[in-house]
């Protein structure tokens, strides 16, 4: 099924420890994006890639590192953890064929920092 | 620059009666407009979407919107709300001349349905 998944669903880390979050889309979208979504600040924009080699800075992106090197994996890795990592992330995808294409999300995967 | 503001952060109704949730915007272009719906544990849906078509926009679940330029609104409605409407709604303003299309997501309404 075309679809866009996210792995693991629920994550528990240490401070201080490399994690990796999965995101496979099947839709060959050529644009992606990581998001963390936190009570009180809705989502906020990590890092997105416009292609594959081709990434980006969002709105919160320290801490974080992404590639892309192949269209249908967006990996997201926090190189080292800490509490405030905390948090909800989704990855999206979209086609941006024309300015009003929408995303589309993954079901997110549940970080913890202990 | 562009934002948005949901101006409301809770909404409570019950079963059967209308659902409004408001959602302002900012654009210094022409924006596109989007409703998505977030159930718990779960990524968010597309509702609806602004094309500049039409100013009233129809979605899923019996829900629509109207965008009015004058007043920058894109408020969220649903003549009878059903118990599986209870969710988070996130109204998401974008516009081509963003970096990349990005998406600027208001900070999203609780829904809670009665019964």
């Amino acid at each position: 099924d075309a679809g866009i998944t996210q792995s693991p669903r629920y994550k528990i880390t240490e401070t201080g420890r490399q994690v990796t979050l999965m995101c496979h889309q099947t839709w060959s979208h050529s644009y992606m994006f990581w998001y963390r979504q936190d009570l009180g600040h809705g989502l906020r924009l990590i890092y997105y890639s416009a292609a594959a080699d081709i990434t980006d800075k969002g709105e919160v992106p320290d801490g974080y590192v992404v590639s892309r090197s192949k269209t249908e994996n967006f990996p997201l890795t926090l190189e080292s953890a800490t509490r405030s990592q905390t948090s909800v992330y989704f990855c999206a995808s979209s086609d941006l064929s024309s300015y009003n294409s929408p995303l589309h999300f993954g079901n997110g995967t549940r970080l913890t920092v202990t | 620059a562009q934002s948005v503001t949901q101006l409301d952060s809770h909404v409570s109704v019950s079963e059967g009666t209308p659902v409004l949730l408001r959602c302002n915007y900012s654009s210094s272009y022409s924006p596109s407009l989007f409703w998505y719906v977030q159930h718990p544990n779960k990524g968010l849906q597309l509702l609806l979407k602004y094309t500049s078509a039409a100013t009233l926009v129809k979605g899923i679940n019996g829900f629509e919107a109207e965008f009015k330029k004058s007043e920058t609104s894109f408020h969220l409605t649903k003549p009878s709300a059903h118990m599986s409407d209870a969710a988070e709604y996130f109204c998401v303003v974008s516009a081509l001349n963003t970096n990349a299309g990005k998406s600027t997501f208001g900070d999203g309404t609780t829904l809670t349905v009665k019964p």
